[in-house]
């Protein structure tokens, strides 16, 4: 079973900390993308990662994949109100067409 | 351009009843994948089409069909629903399968089955 595991599954910050969330798999994923979910709305699609070691930013969201290719993580600068909501992972495990999503990160963040 | 688009919105069906879902593809998109998301979860893998044929399916039993039209809009059909079949469904639509190609989500349809 190819499983992407969030961690942490909830969390909840004042206003202008920082936060980190690590999504991992026994897979190899050939990307990873990670979205960010609203409450009745479909997910939006953050970034793709597809090379080993990568690390994208954009604006206070560092995303990083693992060297291996089956770890991600997603960081969080300076966490403002408008960052709540579930944030999940999702790949290709290399050499399948499923595409599978992480169990889901829900963060809060208090103003 | 216009983004992936879903209907109906919400839907509420009685055990055993059949539905039908649909879902019109970003433009310039030919993959369409369903998903099934229920209450504080991930969404789940149910299937994708490329170019009107399944290419990948998930562990979802054979009531849960689909078709991809040559617009490539897509259907999901699920017969002989069951309690445990509320979920808000999401429709997703990518340039090719597999590999890096990004998915793009519609709202989604939320079903109630009573």
């Amino acid at each position: 079973t190819q499983l992407l595991e969030q961690s942490p599954q909830f969390l909840s910050i004042q206003e202008g900390e920082n936060l980190t969330v690590y999504c991992n798999s026994s897979s190899v994923f050939s990307s990873l993308q990670w979205y960010r979910q609203e409450p009745g709305e479909g997910p939006v699609l953050l970034v793709t990662v597809v090379t080993g070691g990568e690390v994208k930013k954009l604006k206070r969201l560092t995303f990083q994949f693992g060297d291996a290719r089956k770890d991600s993580s997603l960081h969080i600068t300076a966490a403002q109100p408008g960052d709540t909501g579930l944030y999940l992972c999702a790949g290709h495990p290399s050499g399948t067409y499923k595409y599978i999503f992480g169990t889901g990160t829900r963060l809060k963040v208090l103003a | 351009e216009t983004g992936v688009t879903q209907s109906p919105t919400h839907l509420i069906k009685t055990r055993g009843q059949q539905v039908t879902l649909r879902c019109s593809s970003q433009s310039g998109h030919n993959t369409v994948s369903w998903y099934q998301q229920a209450l504080g979860q991930g969404p789940q893998f149910i299937f994708q089409y490329y170019r009107e044929e399944e290419n990948g399916r998930g562990n979802f039993p054979p009531r849960f069909s689909g078709l991809q039209f040559p617009n490539y809009s897509s259907e999901l059909n699920v017969n002989a629903l069951e309690l445990d079949d509320s979920a808000l469904y999401l429709c997703a639509s990518s340039l090719g399968s597999g590999g890096i190609n990004e998915q793009f989500f519609g709202p989604g349809t939320r079903l109630t089955v009573l």
